[in-house]
């Protein structure tokens, strides 16, 4: 059984394109976030939802647009494609924050590829 | 804002050698610490986490964590290093009212001679 799983695991398209991640987690977590990871493997957070209202949004341009249907859910959305835009793209989910801080379960990766 | 810096960005050990990679992390309070292991091609898979109480953590796979605050440091061990260890380790910090965002540094490629 997966906990945190994203389609497709790759996706070549082209500059201009609109593309959707999708991501799920069957772990019964209230938080799920997107984070990217460039290629020299830096990883850092794009958005945050809990219980489908976002609560982090870092410096991420408006062209892409996370979606919450539900609290297993939360796809990203990206408009317009550039050629910056490639890199892996990691959803991961946390537990109810019980603690102030938990650890994030994190996906496979979703290799976005700009042409 | 919290930071953490990862000083070796390549390590290579021996199988059978001991192992220790460095994590030093920047922030006033207490911060929640963890270790994430990436293999080629995968997702991140968490190895030790520190909240609280006993500043040596055990984890899985045979690794340990010691937290020192006096240091600003989160060194993750190893006493016998398989070939299976080769991989990307991460360190990342949490901290209080964070939103359980984590930071990450910029990851320590481990390779594992025969």
């Amino acid at each position: 059984d997966t906990a945190v799983s994203q389609t497709p695991k790759y996706l070549v398209t082209q500059m201009g394109n609109d593309k959707s991640i999708k991501c799920e987690q069957n772990l019964g977590h209230d938080t799920m976030y997107w984070y990217k990871q460039d290629s020299k493997k830096f990883l850092k957070i794009m958005f945050s939802y809990n219980n489908k209202e976002l609560i982090i949004n870092e410096t991420v341009p408006n062209r892409f647009s996370p979606k919450s249907p539900d609290k297993a859910h939360l796809n990203l959305h990206i408009n317009s494609l550039e050629l910056g835009d490639s890199a892996v793209y990691f959803c991961a989910s946390s537990p109810p924050s019980q603690y102030l801080n938990t650890e994030a379960f994190f996906g496979q990766g979703t290799r976005l590829t700009v042409v | 804002a919290q930071s953490v810096t990862q000083p070796d960005i390549h390590i290579t050990v021996s199988e059978g050698a001991s192992l220790e990679l460095r994590c030093n992390y920047s922030y006033g309070a207490t911060p929640y610490l963890f270790w994430y292991v990436q293999s080629p091609g995968q997702g991140l898979q968490l190895l030790l986490k520190y909240f609280s109480g006993d500043t040596l953590v055990q984890g899985i796979k045979g690794f340990e964590a010691e937290f020192k605050r006096s240091q600003s440091s989160f060194n993750l061990r190893k006493p016998s290093v398989h070939w299976s260890d080769a991989a990307e380790y991460f360190c990342a910090v949490g901290y209080t009212g964070g939103g359980n965002k984590l930071t990450f540094g910029t990851g320590t490629q481990l390779k594992v001679e025969l």
